[in-house]
């Protein structure tokens, strides 16, 4: 039982243009939601998180928005530059655990 | 920062052999680690949770019998793969909560680097 899901396995975009990345999730319990950046072999790498209170955050090219009506969260990242290129991972907080989604990998081309 | 230091990076182990990963918090005290399982173009899955001093939880559907878990200290937890086989094969990870940097914006959550395992 998937509880946090990312629909899209990847998503292609150029350099400069915006990528959106979605998430939706089942349990209206969570606090707080966090995206991770990862590449193979390595732990994933923080980049924004949001409060369950909150419908946005933003920092630097990272803003997370969160519409818990329709218990989905996006994160918008512009512009894209390669650098960026790697999967990504929503992330939900149930409790003092982390339950991850099943991650988005971006390609950023030129 | 927070750091938390997984060993191995890599391990190759034969068939029916055990290993262990170890998880360890270099400066701050860590009574609850989480350890985590990735295959290959999937999801971190939340494994177990690790208590010091106490057993561990484990997630619906992880053999506490293979995976075996001891948290000895405050700042090492320990992952013990028993009796390896090639389906268990995968990348580990192991995670703690910082107590205080709840307020930050990572709301205090720091991974190791992580253990490839190969059983052959």
């Amino acid at each position: 039982d998937q509880q946090v899901k990312q629909n899209s396995p990847s998503l292609s975009v150029q350099e400069g243009r915006i990528s959106i990345l979605n998430c939706d999730y089942t349990n209206s319990m969570f606090d707080y939601f966090l995206w991770y950046k990862k590449y193979p072999a390595e732990g994933p790498t923080f980049l924004i998180s949001i409060s369950s209170i909150k419908d946005k955050n933003e920092d630097g090219r990272f803003t997370v928005f969160l519409n818990k009506s329709a218990k989905h969260l996006s994160l918008h990242i512009v512009p894209s530059q390669p650098g960026d290129s790697a999967v990504y991972f929503c992330a939900a907080t149930d409790a003092d655990k982390l339950i991850f989604g099943t991650g988005t990998r971006l390609q950023v081309f030129p | 920062g927070a750091v938390v230091s997984q060993h191995p990076s890599r391990v190759i182990c034969k068939s029916g052999t055990s290993v262990k990963i170890e998880c360890r918090s270099l400066d701050f005290q860590a009574t609850t680690m989480f350890w985590y399982r990735q295959f290959p173009k999937q999801s971190l899955m939340l494994m177990a949770t690790s208590n010091e001093g106490s057993k561990a939880t484990y997630e619906q559907g992880v053999e506490k019998d293979k995976f075996l878990i001891n948290h000895a200290s405050l700042t090492l937890s320990t992952l013990t793969v028993a009796s390896a086989h090639p389906e268990d094969s995968s990348f580990y990870i192991c995670s703690a909560r910082v107590p205080g940097l709840s307020g930050e914006a990572n709301y205090g959550y720091t991974f190791g680097s992580g253990t490839r395992l190969t059983v052959v």
